[in-house]
């Protein structure tokens, strides 16, 4: 299975500042991914992000908004910008194994 | 489009009772299906998936096709299957899920 790091676990942030969450795995993945898992609903994807290229945006998500990095195999890092209330949330980064995915722990993030 | 309805918020059953975690989805092509676990304070992780026909943790899953369902069952249940559930799909030859709105299981004593 493949181990994954991710941090901060949580951050209070103040409205229109930006937070990086950092997503480092012990294996190198080709496929990783980013949800969003608002209060009370399930999980969003965000993106994958594309090692090499830019990442792949879901509908109702975009670049400037949630800037993503890949600059290898074995890590990511997420950019919630400018950020509003609404954007509190738990942040999750995702490797897909063989068939499975795995889960960081997490981001809960809180904007004031 | 893919879709994953789970349609209890809530379930709640007694020790040894049996449990079912309903799961319907909307896919046009042939889905791979999974159940997804989040026990208090860990992380989510998988519990089955419908090609491996596997039971985990006494859990079984079974895709209806015609009923476009992926329930989870368990005969007996026990207090530490209290938990989150997720069912989700992925679906042509893209390694991303599409979640439910997850179905949050706790076992009375």
């Amino acid at each position: 299975s493949a181990v994954i790091s991710q941090k901060p676990s949580r951050d209070i942030c103040q409205r229109g500042t930006s937070l990086t969450i950092q997503c480092q795995v012990d294996s190198q993945v080709t496929m990783m991914f980013w949800y969003r898992q608002q209060p009370g609903q399930s999980l969003t994807l965000i993106a994958t992000a594309n090692q090499g290229s830019e990442a792949t945006y879901e509908s109702g998500f975009v670049i400037d908004k949630f800037p993503i990095s890949r600059p290898n195999l074995t890590f990511s890092t997420l950019t919630v910008s400018n950020m509003s209330p609404e954007d509190s949330s738990i942040y999750l980064c995702s490797v897909a194994w063989g068939e499975k995915l795995f889960f960081g722990s997490g981001t809960q993030l809180s904007v004031l | 489009a893919q879709r994953v309805t789970q349609p209890e918020k809530l379930l709640s059953v007694f020790k040894g009772a049996p449990v079912e975690l309903k799961c319907n989805y909307s896919y046009s092509g042939s889905p791979e299906l999974f159940w997804y676990v989040q026990y208090s304070r860990q992380r989510l992780q998988l519990l089955l998936r419908h090609i491996s026909r596997e039971s985990i943790k006494g859990f079984t899953a079974d895709l209806n096709k015609g009923e476009t369902s992926f329930h989870l069952k368990k005969p007996f249940a026990q207090e530490e299957d209290s938990a989150m559930y997720y069912c989700a799909l992925r679906g042509g030859g893209a390694q991303k899920l599409v979640f439910g709105q997850g179905t949050r299981l706790t076992i009375n004593p």
